[in-house]
């Protein structure tokens, strides 16, 4: 099993549309989580911190579930530049070494 | 932001050859850098840490011979792919953490994509 799972997708959308992404992660004494953003042939980018409470910005929301080890990313009203790959990433210690996810494909259409 | 550049962006070599790949924290100390290896429609894997003036720490199934890792400064590491292979093709992305406790994590170079022919 992998420690950080995702849909691959791709998910293909309307612009306008809501579009939500799951992931899942094994280690329970994870301790920091985040969604972060891939363009084609790009490095990835930071998109948001995930905390515990939850938290939006802007068009984006997420969610934590430590119970289920379980993380989502909402995306309100897409937009053409939504489209990419969403990878969620997963913090374990204090060494600050990233796991990620193998990343959910957007397509946002006309 | 924190700004991590890498060099070169695009690389293709022959098959034997030895490429080295820099990276570079241009605005702050990088106590930590991180070597990623990401192969087409698949996720980033981390191939190593290292840290400053120490050896880098090498995950499972990762040549250590193979993948060189140079941390010499505060600003610079590199990543020497030896006698390198078609196998070895692949976009190698690196990221760096400064002092102290970032809560935002790793910030990452734009890239390197190696071709072995």
């Amino acid at each position: 099993r992998k420690e950080v799972e995702q849909d691959p997708g791709p998910f293909n959308v309307p612009e306008g549309a809501t579009v939500a992404f799951n992931c899942t992660y094994s280690n329970s004494a994870s301790q920091s989580f985040f969604w972060y953003r891939q363009d084609c042939r790009k490095e990835p980018k930071l998109l948001m911190s995930v905390y515990s409470s939850g938290n939006e910005d802007g068009r984006f929301t997420a969610q934590l579930n430590r119970a289920s080890q379980y993380i989502s990313l909402l995306i309100r009203d897409s937009k053409l530049s939504d489209s990419a790959t969403y990878l969620c990433v997963v913090r374990y210690n204090a060494g600050n070494m990233l796991t990620f996810g193998g990343g959910t494909r957007l397509m946002v259409k006309p | 932001g924190a700004v991590v550049s890498q060099h070169p962006s695009w690389v293709i070599c022959k098959s034997g050859t030895s490429v080295k790949i820099e990276c570079r924290s241009l605005d702050f100390q990088a106590t930590t850098m991180f070597w990623y290896r990401q192969f087409p429609k698949q996720s980033l894997m981390l191939m190593a840490t290292s840290n400053e003036g120490s050896k880098a720490t090498y995950e499972q199934g990762v040549e250590k011979d193979k993948f060189l890792i140079n941390h010499a400064s505060l600003t610079l590491s590199t990543l020497t792919v030896t006698s390198a292979h078609p196998e070895d093709s692949s976009f190698y992305i690196c990221s760096a953490k400064g002092t102290g406790n970032w809560e935002l994590g790793q910030y990452f170079g734009p890239g390197t994509r190696l071709t072995v022919t």
